[in-house]
């Protein structure tokens, strides 16, 4: 089955700077990879995905890249703010037809941003 | 619109009795999925219904745990004789559909499970 990795588990960035979070996953049929921050005690929240069929995508101060070559993908969050304090998860999601699909998740990246 | 609703939100049981955990999806989703998740870790998937039909059950870790969907609305989980093992937060999940966007998970805030 699919295998998730995430790395760093603990990254801490002081307010402004950047923050890179990368994944790797193992089974080339994944095609939906979404990243979801969940603070403490709280539900995971969708902060953005993408498909396979790009390499990159953006949402304000978030981005995401793809490699599909190298079955790896990453998050980055540019000019880091308190709030952006959380944990995040990388998931991906195999393509199948006509059922929808379980996601496997990586094991968490706590983020603190400091001021 | 209202997102998926979890209850109770905490359940504290004691080794050996039976619990059941509700889920309501969003309305008029038609995925719904349990995941488990153990402190500190990533959540895992336990089981998918699609409607009413339970298509995937392969993550449910023994016969002690049972899920259904019967009207293909609201979920429960239910885990009989629990363990200390069980103690984990119990997420739901529901999807639109099952392609392109409409696949786009959307959590509850989860059940926290603790078992003495």
């Amino acid at each position: 089955g699919e295998n998730v990795e995430q790395h760093p588990s603990t990254l801490s960035v002081q307010e402004g700077d950047s923050a890179v979070i990368k994944c790797t996953y193992s089974d080339s049929a994944s095609n939906y990879f979404p990243w979801y921050k969940q603070e403490l005690g709280k539900r995971p929240q969708l902060i953005i995905d993408i498909r396979s069929n790009v390499g990159e995508k953006k949402d304000q101060r978030i981005a995401v890249t793809l490699n599909k070559t190298a079955k790896h993908f990453s998050l980055h969050i540019t000019e880091t703010q308190p709030e952006d304090s959380a944990v995040y998860f990388c998931a991906a999601m195999k393509k199948t037809t006509g059922t929808a699909s379980k996601l496997t998740f990586g094991t968490g990246t706590r983020l603190q941003v400091t001021l | 619109g209202a997102g998926v609703s979890q209850s109770p939100r905490y359940k504290v049981a004691k080794r050996g009795q039976d619990v059941a955990l509700r889920c309501d999806p969003i309305s008029g989703h038609v995925s719904l999925f349990w995941y488990q998740q153990a402190l500190g870790q990533g959540p895992e998937f336990l089981t998918y219904f699609q409607n009413e039909a339970q298509l995937d059950k392969s993550g449910l870790p023994s016969d002690r745990f049972f899920a259904e969907r019967p009207e293909g609305s609201v979920s429960t989980l239910k885990i009989q004789r629990t363990q200390q093992e069980d103690s984990a937060v119990y997420l739901c999940a529901s999807s639109l559909g099952l392609a392109g966007d409409k696949n786009i998970q959307y959590f509850g805030a989860g059940t926290r499970l603790s078992v003495l």
